[in-house]
C-alpha cells in the first residue's frame, strides 16, 4: 500500500495562508490524493481531495505535483478554528474490494493569534 | 442530519468482560469502517465492510469481530477485551465511489 509522508507539527499565524506538504513516491494511477483533518476532541472530517489536477473548495485548495509524487494542501487564510491535525490519505477507488485506508500520523498545525 | 452515531462513547470495563460499540449511519452509505486512534500511531483501520455481509480485514484486526446485518449498522465486538485495546475508536461511512468518509464521533475505550 503506498504511504504518505507529511511533516510531524507547523505553524503558522491567523490570517496568513498556510501550505501543508505531504510526499507520496509510492503513488499509483488510480490513487486519489485526500486530505482530512482532526479537531481536538472530534472525528476526522474531510476537507478535500483530487487525482491530477488542483482543486478548490471553501475549505482549502490541493495543489498536486505534476508527477504526482507530492501534494500541498493549501489554507488560504488560517484561522484558529483550523488548528488540527491534518492528513493526508492515498484511496485507491479503483479497488473495489476494498477502501482500505492507511492514515499516517498526520501534521499537526498550530495558529497564533 | 446526515450523521454517524456511536455508543456509547465512553466506556471502562475488565479484562475478558465481552462487549459490544454500536455504530449506525443515516446516509444510506455501502461502506463502513473501522478504525482505532492510539497516540503517535494515528488512526488505523480495523475492519471495513462494503455491503451487508460482506467484511474484511484492515490492519489491525487482531482482537475484533464485526457483524452487518443491517446497512445502517455496523457494530465493533470485542469477545475478549484486553488492556492494549485501550483506545479512541471511529466509526466510518462513505458511498462506494464516495470521496468523503463520514466519521462518528469516537468511543473512548479502557481496559484495565
Amino acid at each position: 500500500d503506498a504511504k504518505t509522508t507529511q511533516p510531524n507539527s507547523m505553524e503558522s499565524n491567523e490570517e496568513e495562508p498556510v501550505h501543508l506538504p505531504c510526499n507520496h513516491s509510492t503513488i499509483s494511477g488510480t490513487d486519489y490524493i485526500h486530505w482530512y483533518r482532526q479537531l481536538p476532541s472530534q472525528g476526522p472530517e474531510y476537507v478535500i481531495h483530487g487525482l491530477t489536477s488542483n482543486v478548490n473548495n471553501r475549505m482549502a485548495s490541493l495543489a498536486i505535483a505534476e508527477d504526482r509524487k507530492s501534494s500541498t494542501l493549501i489554507l488560504h487564510r488560517a484561522t484558529l478554528r483550523d488548528a488540527a491535525v491534518y492528513y493526508c490519505i492515498l484511496r485507491d477507488l479503483v479497488d473495489t474490494g476494498g477502501f482500505k485506508t492507511i492514515f499516517g500520523a498526520g501534521t499537526r498545525l498550530f495558529v497564533k493569534a | 442530519e446526515a450523521q454517524v452515531t456511536q455508543n456509547p462513547r465512553y466506556l471502562i470495563t475488565v479484562t475478558g468482560k465481552k462487549l459490544t460499540v454500536t455504530c449506525s449511519q443515516n446516509m444510506n452509505h455501502e461502506y463502513m469502517s473501522w478504525y482505532r486512534q492510539d497516540p503517535g500511531l494515528g488512526l488505523r483501520q480495523i475492519y471495513y465492510s462494503m455491503n451487508v455481509e460482506v467484511t474484511d480485514k484492515g490492519d489491525v484486526p487482531e482482537g475484533y469481530k464485526v457483524s452487518r446485518k443491517e446497512k445502517r449498522n455496523f457494530p465493533l465486538i470485542l469477545e475478549s477485551p484486553s488492556p492494549n485495546q485501550t483506545s479512541l475508536y471511529f466509526c466510518a461511512s462513505n458511498t462506494p465511489l464516495g470521496n468523503e468518509q463520514f466519521f462518528g464521533p469516537g468511543t473512548r475505550l479502557t481496559v484495565l
